[in-house]
């Protein structure tokens, strides 16, 4: 069957305007990850999302980055006004409920803001 | 603060030569996870460590778990080039989370 998918697989964009990165997480996955890999930093958590439940938000940076997921499917993660600090790979993952160690990554969208 | 410190961060190493990444992290967590990542690639699991004192081998690699000590152990045993990746330890932190906090990653390169 089909893995996580992500699109764009590339994205470069002026400093200042919004992006949108999508997620097509794997069909009856209801845990949805987002990560951010960075040189600098490494992979970071941004945001975790489970059924309907309120998602976990504590690894958002700041307030110019958002996610939804909608009908509990596909996620997509929005990013305000962005700025140069913002380049990295943008990786998605999915899992069954409570199978957190069973997650599986999509290959990622390569941000670039100029 | 949630942390995980691999070492070394970069490996060079022939083939044919045993080697060792090691991972502490700063929970209580009873469980550790590995991942593979080739260059321009995403994640792929390798190794699912679920309890203290789990062992689990694959081919050429070997991970294993001590809680008690808060360290994970990757071992590499006659490298081969195909090894040449990141790999990346993965702790769910405390009571079940489902945030994995990573290690930076140890880049490993095997020459011929």
């Amino acid at each position: 069957g089909a893995g996580v998918s992500q699109s764009p697989s590339n994205k470069v964009t002026e400093k200042g305007k919004d992006v949108e990165l999508r997620c097509d997480p794997i069909s009856g996955h209801t845990a949805l990850y987002w990560y951010r890999q960075s040189l600098g930093q490494g992979l970071e958590f941004l945001i975790y999302f489970q059924g309907n439940s309120a998602p976990d938000k504590s690894g958002l940076p700041s307030d110019r980055f958002s996610a939804e997921r909608t009908g509990g499917s596909v996620s997509t993660l929005t990013i305000q006004r962005t700025q140069q600090e913002d380049s990295a790979v943008y990786l998605c993952a999915s899992s069954l409920r409570g199978r957190a160690h069973e997650q599986y990554f999509g290959p990622g969208t390569r941000l670039t803001v100029t | 603060e949630l942390k995980v410190e691999q070492n070394p961060l970069f490996l060079s190493m022939q083939e044919g030569k045993n080697y060792t990444i090691y991972c502490n992290y700063s929970t209580t967590s009873d469980r550790l996870y590995w991942y593979r990542q080739d260059p321009g690639k995403s994640l792929e699991s390798l190794f699912v460590l679920l309890s203290n004192g789990a062992v689990k081998q694959e081919g050429r690699l070997m991970a294993s778990l001590d809680t008690k000590a808060r360290l994970s152990t990757l071992h590499i045993t006659a490298a081969v080039h195909d090894l040449s990746a990141t790999y990346f330890c993965a702790d769910p932190g405390e009571g079940g989370s489902e945030k994995l906090v990573f290690g930076k990653g140890t880049k490993l390169t095997v020459n011929p």
